[in-house]
């Protein structure tokens, strides 16, 4: 039973234009997510979080926006770099019980010079 | 700050032998959590450990799966005997807290076992 799913497993954008990468959750208990991002033979690098509390996260090109009602979030890049060519994954935590985080399957987003 | 570390990068084992993962966390982090991606998949959850204590091991897979944390410092996965599906790359992580904090992860150990 995937309780995060990222349907879209890959995306091909232009450099210079946006990036959406979208993932779906199914519980009502996660409260924190996250976004990974990840290069081959590398860790998972922390991309930028955002708490159930908000709608919207900004780092520089980063942006994560959370639509609880709809249990979906998604990750803007703007604009899109070629160094930003890698797998994106979203991962969500509960307030509560376990504290361990799911993780979704990941999108390999590339980023075309 | 050194970051998180595992140990191998890489193993290549046939079916029935013993392989041990490590992991150092970050230098404070109480919370250490081991994961699995097998390719194309999701970064599957193992278990979670908070200082030497194993606070969630629900996302083991069987008895052949064995996790340590002495000590409450590194910790180690030891599969025996490894299997064919037990091939994929082991993560490691680490946080200082429990709640809405971001986890740091290692490189990742690459199994194969044939």
């Amino acid at each position: 039973d995937q309780q995060v799913k990222q349907n879209s497993p890959s995306l091909s954008v232009q450099e210079g234009r946006i990036s959406i990468l979208n993932c779906d959750y199914t519980n009502s208990m996660f409260d924190y997510f996250l976004w990974y991002k990840k290069y081959p033979a590398e860790g998972p690098t922390f991309l930028i979080s955002i708490s159930s509390i908000k709608d919207k996260n900004e780092d520089g090109r980063f942006t994560v926006f959370l639509n609880k009602s709809a249990k979906h979030l998604s990750l803007h890049i703007v604009p899109s770099q070629p160094g930003d060519s890698a797998v994106y994954f979203c991962a969500a935590q509960p307030t509560s019980g376990t504290y361990k985080y799911i993780f979704g399957t990941g999108t390999r987003l590339k980023v075309l010079a | 700050e050194a970051g998180v570390t595992q140990f191998p990068s890489h193993s290549v084992i046939e079916k029935g032998q013993t392989v041990t993962l490590r992991c150092d966390p970050i230098s404070g982090h109480d919370n250490l959590y081991w994961y699995r991606r097998v390719m194309g998949k999701e970064i599957k959850f193992l278990l979670h450990f908070v200082k030497e204590s194993k606070q969630d091991e629900s996302g083991m897979p069987n008895n052949r799966f064995l996790a340590e944390r002495t000590g409450g410092t590194y910790s180690t996965l030891k599969v025996q005997p490894a299997e064919l599906e037990d091939s994929g790359v082991y993560f490691c992580a680490s946080s200082r807290g429990l709640l809405n904090e971001k986890l740091f992860f290692g490189s990742g150990t690459q199994l194969s076992v044939l």
